[in-house]
């Protein structure tokens, strides 16, 4: 069984500040995608990382992809209120599944 | 309509009710999946689809029943649920089975009392 961690769960911030949340597991994956969902809605893919080491920015956030392929960070800059949500990794655990997260849930308050 | 719909948005059934939530894709991907997603729990895979046929089960009991009638429609048949049934339903599309991005619906929220 693969176990994937994900912390903080809960995260509640003010506009401005930032922040890292982290996904761990004691396995080793080809890939790990992160996602948003905002309330109401289904998830939304924020980044797909796959090299150990890697690191990909998309505008204020900035993901890393452990060199060991068993870990990521997700850190975001001068978080907004439009960042809120639950922010969940899902990384490839076999030919074509995906694993989700517990999710961190972010809200940012203005 | 563009991306993932699906439909209805929210369900309340009793136990002994059949009902059935439709996904429709409009992006012309040939893989289609359906989650689960109860609160405090991860995302789970429950059966996927890829050029509508059915590759995955994952030990998903009987009174959820897919259908995939072609590459942009799913079905999820319910009948006789559980309350611990209850959650959201997620449908997702791929080009193809688990390459690149997973596109999602919004979801339907059921509630089976």
């Amino acid at each position: 069984t693969q176990l994937l961690e994900q912390s903080p769960q809960f995260l509640s911030i003010q506009e401005g500040e930032n922040l890292t949340v982290y996904c761990n597991s004691s396995s080793v994956f080809s890939s790990l995608q992160w996602y948003r969902q905002e309330p109401g809605e289904g998830p939304v893919l924020l980044v797909t990382v796959v090299t150990g080491g890697e690191v990909k920015k998309l505008k204020r956030l900035t993901f890393q992809f452990g060199d060991a392929r068993k870990d990521s960070s997700l850190h975001i800059t001068a978080a907004q209120p439009g960042d809120t949500g639950l922010y969940l990794c899902a990384p490839r655990a076999g030919t074509y599944k995906y694993i989700f997260g517990t999710g961190t849930r972010l809200k940012v308050l203005a | 309509e563009t991306g993932v719909t699906q439909t209805p948005r929210h369900l309340v059934m009793g136990m002994t009710n059949k009902k059935s939530l439709k996904c429709e894709q409009h992006l012309g991907h040939n893989a289609m999946y359906w989650y689960k997603q109860s609160a405090k729990k991860p995302l789970e895979l429950m059966f996927v689809y890829s050029l509508e046929e059915r590759v995955e089960n994952n030990s998903v009991p009987s009174r959820f029943s897919p259908e995939c009638p072609n590459s942009s429609h799913l079905f999820l048949h319910l009948h006789t649920l559980q309350p611990e049934d209850s959650a959201l339903y997620l449908c997702a599309s791929s080009q193809a089975l688990m390459t690149g991005e997973q596109y999602f619906g919004p979801g339907t929220r059921l509630t089976v009392t």
